[in-house]
């Protein structure tokens, strides 16, 4: 079965600098599609950024970027520029074979961005 | 224009009650979803349906029971409600999956269960 780790618990960053959000998946499927979302403190899922296994290219979405290592099965957020506004809850997902349905998330990491 | 909704936003009930939370999308998605966000943040997939037809039923104590009358609603029934069923539970709808990844979760704004 596909399992999801995302080992902090809890991060801080000082207001524009980058940040990484660590993300290791599980999977015997070569095939698979990587999600990430944010929780604000008002509750709301939001997309942020996806990547799929047999993408070339490490995604990239604004200040949003996936620093994808296959070999190692991690898919690390990365954040550049942090504001006060991403502070929130961030949350890793995968949609894998054999039910390409069923969407599954870690733990979730909460980030604090620090005027 | 919501494009997933669920009602009631917040829900305080008695232990023991039966209740039910409404989820629609206008998104002309085939999959809905239910998920169960505990009070760490866990969030767990309870349920799928595609076009009407129950999909994902992860263990989930049988007195959740959902309904899809339509695949553009899917609704969670909960029978004699537990102090451990407080939780915000969150629907969501996708296109269908199949053979195509790259399909995101589209969230409603999640409902608040309080049991007291």
């Amino acid at each position: 079965a596909q399992k999801i780790t995302q080992t902090q618990p809890g991060m801080f960053v000082q207001e524009k600098e980058a940040v990484t959000l660590d993300c290791t998946y599980d999977t015997s499927d070569p095939s698979y599609g990587l999600f990430w979302y944010k929780q604000p403190s008002s509750g709301e899922m939001i997309f942020l950024i996806y990547q799929g296994s047999y993408d070339q290219q490490n995604a990239t979405e604004g200040r949003y970027s996936l620093n994808f290592q296959k070999a190692r099965k991690s898919a690390n957020l990365v954040i550049s520029a942090s504001q006060l506004g991403d502070s929130a809850m961030y949350f890793c997902a995968m949609r894998s074979p054999p039910n390409n349905n069923d969407m599954r998330f870690g733990a979730g990491t909460r980030l604090t961005v620090k005027p | 224009d919501t494009a997933v909704s669920q009602t009631p936003k917040y829900l305080v009930t008695q232990m023991g009650n039966d209740k039910s939370i409404k989820c629609e999308q206008n998104l002309g998605h085939d999959t809905m979803y239910w998920y169960k966000q505990d009070s760490k943040k866990f969030l767990k997939i309870m349920f799928s349906y595609n076009n009407k037809e129950l999909i994902i039923n992860e263990t989930v104590p049988n007195r959740f029971s959902p309904k899809s009358p339509d695949k553009a609603h899917l609704n969670l029934h909960i029978n004699s409600l537990e102090l451990g069923d407080s939780a915000v539970y969150f629907c969501a709808s996708s296109p269908w999956a199949g053979a195509h990844l790259n399909t995101e979760a589209f969230f409603g704004q999640g409902t608040r269960l309080t049991v007291v």
